[in-house]
C-alpha cells in the first residue's frame, strides 16, 4: 500500500491564481481530511469528508472548496490564492471500523507558496 | 482559543534520559487523546493514544499519561534515542460534531543529544 499521496510537494503560486491539490489513499479508508499547518502552530482542519459525495467545513474553511467523488481521492481546490494561503497542508484518512480506527494517517504534505 | 496546549517549544535531552512531553487541554468534552511525531518535510505519524477512561497507556519506550482532573497528559520516552529527535504533537478528539475531528496542539521540538 502506498497509504496516502499528496501531489504535488512544492509549489509557488501568484496572488488570484487558482490551483488544486490532490489527495489519494489505497487503504480504503472513508474518512478524509485537510489541514493546514503555518510555522510554529499545530495543525488546523480545513475540510473533511465521512464518505463519497459527502463534505463538511472544518476549522478554517475559507478560501477552499473539497469535492470527494470516489473513496480513494479527496481534492482540495484553492480558487483565488491569497499570501494568507503560504502554508503546509496535509492530508490524512482513517476508517473508524478497524482496530486503529481513530488514528488518522497524514500524507507527505504540500508546501504552498502564495506571491 | 487554543483548546490544546504545549507550552514547551522545545525540549533538549541527553541520550539514555527520559524526556517528558507535555499537553494541556481545557474542553472537558475530549475523549480521546493521541501524539504524533513529525520529522521535517514529512507528515506526522501516529506514535500513541489513550482513552479518557485510562490514565496510563504502554508501548515500548513510550507511555501516556492521562490526568482528566487536572486536563493534562503527558508523553514519556525512556530511553530517548537520537532518531526521537522530531516534533511531537498532542491532539484531542472530541465527543461532539461530526467526523471525529481532532484538535491538535502547536508542537514541541524534542532533540536528544548523544
Amino acid at each position: 500500500n502506498a497509504g496516502v499521496t499528496q501531489t504535488p510537494k512544492f509549489r509557488i503560486l501568484k496572488i488570484g491564481q487558482s490551483m488544486t491539490l490532490q489527495c489519494a489513499q489505497d487503504m480504503n479508508h472513508n474518512y478524509m481530511y485537510w489541514y493546514r499547518q503555518d510555522p510554529g502552530m499545530g495543525l488546523k482542519l480545513i475540510y473533511y469528508s465521512v464518505g463519497a459525495g459527502i463534505t463538511d467545513k472544518g476549522e478554517v474553511p475559507n478560501g477552499y472548496n473539497v469535492s470527494r467523488s470516489t473513496t480513494e481521492d479527496f481534492p482540495l481546490r484553492l480558487e483565488l490564492a491569497a499570501p494568507s494561503q503560504t502554508s503546509v497542508y496535509f492530508c490524512a484518512s482513517r476508517n473508524p471500523r478497524l482496530a486503529d480506527g481513530e488514528t488518522q494517517y497524514f500524507g507527505p504534505g504540500t508546501r504552498l507558496l502564495v506571491l | 482559543d487554543q483548546q490544546v496546549k504545549q507550552n514547551s517549544p522545545s525540549l533538549s535531552v541527553q541520550e539514555g534520559r527520559i524526556s517528558i512531553l507535555n499537553c494541556d487541554y481545557t474542553n472537558s468534552m475530549f475523549d480521546y487523546f493521541l501524539w504524533y511525531k513529525k520529522y521535517p518535510a514529512e507528515g506526522p505519524t501516529f506514535l500513541i493514544s489513550i482513552s479518557s477512561i485510562k490514565d496510563k497507556n504502554e508501548d515500548g519506550r513510550f507511555t501516556v499519561f492521562l490526568n482528566k482532573s487536572a486536563k493534562h497528559l503527558s508523553l514519556h520516552i525512556v530511553p530517548s534515542q537520537p532518531g526521537d529527535s522530531a516534533v511531537y504533537f498532542c491532539a484531542a478528539r472530541g465527543l461532539t460534531g461530526g467526523g471525529n475531528k481532532l484538535t491538535f496542539g502547536t508542537g514541541t521540538q524534542l532533540k536528544v543529544e548523544l
